[in-house]
């Protein structure tokens, strides 16, 4: 499968408690975006990475939230001390950029549950 | 944050009938996409489009970019059930930005 990839696809947790997402990007593809969804509204855009630089950061993201892209490649979101608003859909998306194309391609998404 | 104004929000159809749905925004966009989104997945892009006044076809689906780079809208005709699921326009000021979504038309179809 080419596409892009997020791990996990569910994840529950206690409020308070650290999660951390995976985003594998479609090769090649220099930007790598995170989005987050609720329920019965569009995706909400959070950052943006070129390459392994952050260049965007939404106001949604809060001192909790923290991404990284360390090698460029694969991308992750950490939110710390969760809190039952932080329930949402997480979606990564990538795109080629540049000249090569800025069609965003996402994943299948990470499905957060905040008791 | 900012959501594009889309219309329907919900529609029933008969399979067979043609569907249009449409997305308007106070700010110009360079881009414009449509996505569907079927439950517990990421959205799948259906068409892009980049020039104003542009239409463009994919198979059963016709989008066009408005004139006035403000709106845009998507026809799907002769429905089938697969269609079910929800449609989104989005929209991009510039090719590296970050994209605005509208919150969606939920389209069922019944067979």
């Amino acid at each position: 499968d080419t596409g892009v990839s997020q791990d996990p696809r569910h994840k529950i947790t206690k409020r308070g408690q650290n999660v951390t997402f995976r985003c594998d990007p479609i090769s090649e593809h220099n930007r790598l975006y995170w989005y987050r969804q609720t329920l019965g509204q569009g995706p909400e855009f959070l950052t943006y990475f070129q390459n392994e630089a952050q260049l965007e950061k939404s106001r949604l993201l809060s001192d909790r939230f923290s991404a990284e892209r360390p090698k460029g490649s694969f991308s992750t979101l950490e939110i710390q001390r969760t809190e039952q608003g932080d329930s949402a859909m997480y979606l990564c998306a990538s795109s080629l950029g540049l000249a090569g194309g800025n069609e965003q391609f996402f994943g299948p998404g990470t499905r957060l549950t905040v008791l | 944050g900012q959501q594009l104004n889309q219309s329907p929000q919900s529609m029933f159809i008969q399979e067979g009938e043609d569907v249009s749905m449409n997305c308007t925004s106070s700010s110009i966009f360079n881009t414009w996409l449509w996505y569907k989104q079927d439950p517990g997945e990421g959205p799948v892009l259906l068409i892009a489009l980049y020039k104003a006044g542009e239409l463009t076809s994919n198979g059963r689906l016709t989008a066009q970019f408005g004139i006035t780079r403000k709106d845009s809208f998507l026809n799907i005709s002769a429905s089938i059930p697969s269609d079910v699921g929800i449609y989104f326009c989005a929209g991009q000021p510039g090719g590296y930005q970050k994209v605005t979504f509208g919150i969606g038309t939920k389209l069922q179809v019944i067979p």
